[in-house]
C-alpha cells in the first residue's frame, strides 16, 4: 500500500483558475516536500516544511501555496494557472528532516493546463 | 548554485551489460550525494546515498565511490537486467546552501535493458 498518497492522480485545468493538490504521508514523518517536474526541467524543489512550519520557499510565484492542516498532511494550491505550471507534482516525506536524509515520494499528480 | 550533471539522457543496453551512468556535481560546501531510480508511473526512489570522499553507496547491485576530486559519483552496475530499465536520477544535498534538506537532481538517465 502506498504509504504517501497524492490525489488526484491526473488533474486538468482550465488557464486562470485554481486548484488544490492533496498529499497525505502515513509514515509518521515530520518533514514533508514539495517538488515538481516538467518536460524542460528536471525534478525542482519548491517547498519544505517541518513539524508543520515552513521551513523553505524556493517558488518564485506566490500562486504557489503550501497548506498543512494536519501534522501529515500538506496540500498545495496554485492559483491563476497557467500552460507553464503543467507539470507532476512531487510530495515527498522524510524523517525529521535532518541534513540529508532519504526522501520518499508520492507517485505525483499529473496537472495539465489548458 | 548547486548544480548536478549526467551526461548520459538515455542508456539502452542488453542484460548481464556492464552499467555505468556518469555524475557531475558543483556544489560550495561539501554535498552528500544520492542515487535515485524512478519507475514508470510512480516517484523517484531511494536507491543510496554517500557523505563524504572515497565513500562508497550501494544497493541492489548498484553502486557509486564519493569522489571528491573529480566532483564526481557514477553509478554502476556489474550485470543488468530488464528489470533495471528506469530513469536514474543524481542529485546532491549541500547543507551549507541555507536550505533546509533541499535536494538539486540531474536531468535523468533513461535506462532501456532488452532481454
Amino acid at each position: 500500500d502506498p504509504k504517501i498518497i497524492q490525489k488526484p492522480k491526473y488533474l486538468v485545468a482550465v488557464t486562470g483558475s485554481e486548484k488544490i493538490l492533496i498529499c497525505e504521508q502515513y509514515l509518521g514523518h515530520n518533514a514533508m516536500y514539495w517538488y515538481r517536474q516538467s518536460a524542460k526541467k528536471p525534478l525542482e524543489f519548491m517547498f519544505s516544511y517541518s513539524y508543520q512550519k515552513l521551513m523553505d520557499n524556493q517558488t518564485a510565484s506566490s500562486r504557489f501555496q503550501p497548506q498543512s492542516s494536519k501534522k501529515n498532511h500538506l496540500d498545495l494550491q496554485i492559483t491563476a494557472l497557467k500552460p507553464d505550471d503543467s507539470a507532476t507534482y512531487f510530495c515527498a516525506s522524510s524523517q525529521d528532516g535532518a541534513t540529508n536524509e532519504r526522501l520518499f515520494f508520492g507517485h505525483g499528480t499529473k496537472l495539465s493546463v489548458l | 548554485g548547486d548544480s548536478v550533471t549526467q551526461t548520459e539522457g538515455q542508456v539502452a543496453l542488453s542484460e548481464e551489460d556492464f552499467l555505468t551512468i556518469h555524475c557531475n556535481y558543483s556544489a560550495s560546501g561539501y554535498p552528500a550525494l544520492f542515487w535515485y531510480v524512478q519507475y514508470p508511473g510512480e516517484g523517484p526512489q531511494f536507491l543510496f546515498r554517500a557523505s563524504r570522499d572515497k565513500e562508497k553507496g550501494s544497493s541492489r547491485g548498484f553502486e557509486a565511490t564519493y569522489n571528491k576530486e573529480t566532483t564526481s559519483f557514477h553509478l554502476q552496475k556489474a550485470s543488468v537486467q530488464e528489470s533495471d530499465s528506469a530513469v536514474y536520477y543524481c542529485a546532491l544535498g549541500d547543507p551549507s546552501s541555507g536550505s533546509f534538506n533541499k535536494l538539486t537532481f540531474g536531468a535523468g538517465t533513461r535506462l532501456a535493458v532488452c532481454p
